[in-house]
């Protein structure tokens, strides 16, 4: 079963707008990241947050952690076509490896010109 | 610094045959980890392999198995294909055990 669950599924926006990816887990975590993939492509590493992390940057990326609510979110600020993708949340449960992370089913981001 | 190339990009079997992938990690990466990703399942976690060995493996059937070489290189083998092995596999390196994974662009296979 997915550990990640992202919200929503779908989202559209206009380019300049800012685009905000929610990602729900279930168990507790020892981090937490980011990865985009454009369609038919592997994924790329956007961001790692660790669980005793509230909050990250990384360019037009913010990323938050709220581990109270088992809860993180991805804001992408001043969208561009280009980052039309599927963004998707992924977990390390504590104790676990880091490299069997466990994905959501990913959010698709269309930004319109 | 070459990516993660994995080999071949496309490739088309037929149900009860057997199928062999292949991934080259970045140069230093000696983790190597295979996903299976598909519409209805999403990304699914197959095994990871370091230094020749198996660590983690994912909840699959013995058909699906794996194996890493000395030079970090590694070849995944799905035997007796069923329609349902039809996904993209993706796979991954990554440099140590808190570092990012590093992903291929993956191979489609597609089983009829």
């Amino acid at each position: 079963s997915q550990q990640g669950e992202e919200d929503p599924q779908a989202l559209s926006i206009q380019e300049g707008e800012n685009a905000t990816m929610n990602c729900s887990y279930k168990t507790s975590i020892n981090n937490l990241q980011w990865y985009r993939q454009n369609s038919g492509r592997g994924l790329v590493h956007l961001i790692l947050i660790r669980s005793n992390e509230r909050e990250k940057h990384s360019g037009r990326l913010r990323v938050t952690l709220d581990t109270s609510k088992k809860s993180s979110s991805l804001l992408i600020t001043a969208s561009r076509a280009a980052d039309t993708a599927s963004y998707f949340c992924a977990t390390v449960p504590s104790g676990g490896s880091n490299y069997k992370l466990t994905f959501g089913k990913g959010t698709l981001l269309t930004v319109n010109p | 610094k070459a990516g993660v190339t994995q080999t071949p990009r496309y490739l088309i079997k037929t149900r009860g045959q057997q199928v062999t992938l292949s991934c080259s990690p970045i140069s230093g990466h000696r983790s190597v980890s295979w996903y299976q990703q598909t519409p209805g399942q999403g990304l699914q976690f197959l095994f990871e392999y370091f230094s020749e060995t198996q660590r983690n493996k994912g909840n699959f059937p013995g058909r699906f198995s794996g194996r890493q070489f000395s030079n970090s290189r590694s070849e995944m083998n799905v035997s007796t294909l069923e329609l349902g092995d039809s996904a993209l596999y993706l796979c991954a390196s990554s440099f140590g055990w808190d570092s990012p994974l590093h992903f291929g662009n993956g191979t489609r296979l597609t089983v009829t």
